[in-house]
C-alpha cells in the first residue's frame, strides 16, 4: 500500500523560516509534489521534485531524498497569507497507469 | 491553456437521494482524471481514477461510482447518498507524462442531512 506522513499542525511567527516534513512509503515512486490549500478552496500546486535534492522557487523551497523516503517543504519570510494547510502528494506509477496519492496535510498558522 | 470545471459548488442533499456531480476538462486530449474526497480537516482521499473512456479504476469501497463517458467529461455518482458521504468532493487532471501536476476543480461541498 501507500503510506504518506505529515505532522498535523504547525505554528510559526510572520517572518520566520518553517520547515514541514513528509515521509513516505510507496511502491512505484515517479515524484513528490507539494500543494497549498486555503480553508475551503481546492489546492494549487507549490512545487516538484523527482530527483534527489533542492528546488527553489522564491519563498518556497522543496527538498527530496528518495532512498529514505523523505521530502520537505521550507517557507522563507513567513507572511500571514501563508497560514494553509500543506498537502504532500506522490505520483506512483504501477502497471502503466499514474496516479497521485496524498498525506493528511499540515496546517500551518502564522501569526503576527 | 487547460481549464477544468465542476459543478455544482455547494449541493445539500438528504440522506437517500442520488448524486450527480459532473466535472469537464477544456483545452487538452486523454487527461488523468481523478476524484477525491476530503473530510472536514482531513487530507485528500482518492476515490476514483480513469486513463481512458470507460476506464474507471476505484481506490476504496464505498457507496459512489464514477463513470467517463467522453474523453473529457468525468462523473460522480451516488444511487442513495448516506450521512458519512458529506464532504469536500474534489476533480482533478493531469497529462499522462511524468513531471506534471495536476489541476484542481473549485471542488463541490456536499452536506447530506
Amino acid at each position: 500500500g501507500q503510506n504518506i506522513d505529515q505532522p498535523t499542525e504547525m505554528t510559526a511567527t510572520e517572518g520566520a523560516i518553517v520547515q514541514i516534513n513528509c515521509t513516505y512509503q510507496t511502491s512505484g515512486f515517479n515524484g513528490l509534489f507539494w500543494y497549498q490549500q486555503h480553508a475551503g478552496e481546492a489546492p494549487t500546486f507549490l512545487s516538484y521534485n523527482v530527483l534527489d535534492g533542492l528546488e527553489e522557487k522564491g519563498r518556497f523551497s522543496s527538498f527530496l531524498s528518495r532512498s529514505k523516503g523523505y521530502s520537505y517543504l521550507l517557507l522563507k519570510e513567513l507572511q500571514m497569507k501563508d497560514s494553509a494547510s500543506y498537502l504532500c502528494a506522490v505520483r506512483v506509477k504501477n502497471t502503466g497507469f499514474q496516479k497521485l496519492v496524498f498525506g493528511t496535510g499540515t496546517r500551518l498558522l502564522v501569526s503576527p | 491553456s487547460q481549464t477544468i470545471h465542476q459543478w455544482p459548488a455547494t449541493l445539500v442533499q438528504p440522506v437517500g437521494s442520488p448524486l450527480s456531480l459532473e466535472c469537464t476538462v477544456e483545452g487538452t486530449s486523454n487527461p488523468n482524471l481523478y476524484w477525491y474526497r476530503q473530510a472536514a480537516g482531513r487530507g485528500l482521499q482518492l476515490l476514483f481514477y480513469s486513463v481512458g473512456i470507460g476506464q474507471i479504476s476505484s481506490e476504496v469501497p464505498q457507496n459512489l461510482s464514477a463513470s467517463r463517458p467522453q474523453d473529457r467529461q468525468f462523473i460522480l455518482s451516488s444511487k442513495k447518498l448516506l450521512l458519512s458521504d458529506s464532504g469536500f468532493y474534489l476533480c482533478a487532471w493531469n497529462p499522462d507524462r511524468a513531471g506534471t501536476e495536476a489541476f484542481f476543480g473549485q471542488g463541490t461541498r456536499l452536506t447530506v442531512v
